[in-house]
């Protein structure tokens, strides 16, 4: 069982609030990423980082920010939700060298109003 | 561009049989490549990897062929049990290139009594 968890595990929000997912890992790894999931469908990375103070845009473009200050927290925020941000968020982490197996959070799922 | 993805949606198998799952990748640089399996309302799990330098990896009730030439990628389960019923989705990366690993878009495996 992975060592990482997702807070909260659903959100319902007006648009234009600004809001924030958590995420925090008990299991040392450097490697930590945020992915989108819209129901049945790929994830796409949307954020990753290599570790403390590393944090780097994936390949989808989102209007969401993170921080990574220790190693086992990684939040991301919106600062102002809207429609199109409905959807589901996965945090997930890696040890590296090669960080090639992904441990999952269970998943935020937003929907913006 | 990269892309990694399914032929099927939805593959629908009796209890009992085994269950091929297949993928296509475009990127002949990957050179490693990853099966996770998502059930409902949790994150996806790792469930076995494969690297390009090799044909044919096994585990306990599945297996992962690669075919480079094609570039195609199968998880094969032996003897598909209801907790098999899950999204299937496959994954790849190129070690060369940075640390991203990119998902396909799923397959959904029902199982039939």
């Amino acid at each position: 069982e992975a060592d990482i968890y997702q807070t909260p595990r659903y959100l319902v929000i007006g648009t234009g609030k600004k809001i924030t997912l958590e995420c925090s890992q008990t299991m040392g790894h450097d490697k930590m990423y945020w992915y989108q999931q819209d129901p049945g469908m790929e994830l796409h990375l949307i954020h990753y980082s290599y570790g403390v103070n590393s944090t780097e845009k994936g390949d989808l473009s989102s209007e969401s920010t993170v921080s990574r200050i220790r190693t086992e927290h990684f939040p991301l925020t919106l600062e102002s939700a809207r429609p199109s941000h409905t959807s589901q968020y996965l945090c997930a982490s890696s040890a590296r060298p090669g960080g090639e197996k992904l441990f999952f959070g269970s998943g935020t799922q937003l929907s913006v109003l | 561009g990269e892309s990694v993805g399914l032929h099927l949606p939805t593959l629908s198998v009796q209890e009992g049989d085994n269950s091929i799952i297949n993928c296509a990748y475009s990127n002949s640089a990957s050179d490693y490549f990853i099966w996770y399996k998502q059930e409902s309302g949790k994150g996806p799990q790792f469930i076995i990897d494969i690297r390009s330098n090799m044909d044919k990896r096994q585990g306990q009730r599945v297996t992962v062929l690669l075919n480079k030439t094609v570039k195609h990628l199968s998880l094969q389960i032996a003897a598909t049990q209801p907790g098999d019923s899950a999204v299937y989705f496959c994954a790849e990366k190129n070690s060369g290139r940075d640390d991203k690993i990119i998902f396909g878009k799923g397959t959904r495996l029902h199982i039939l009594p």
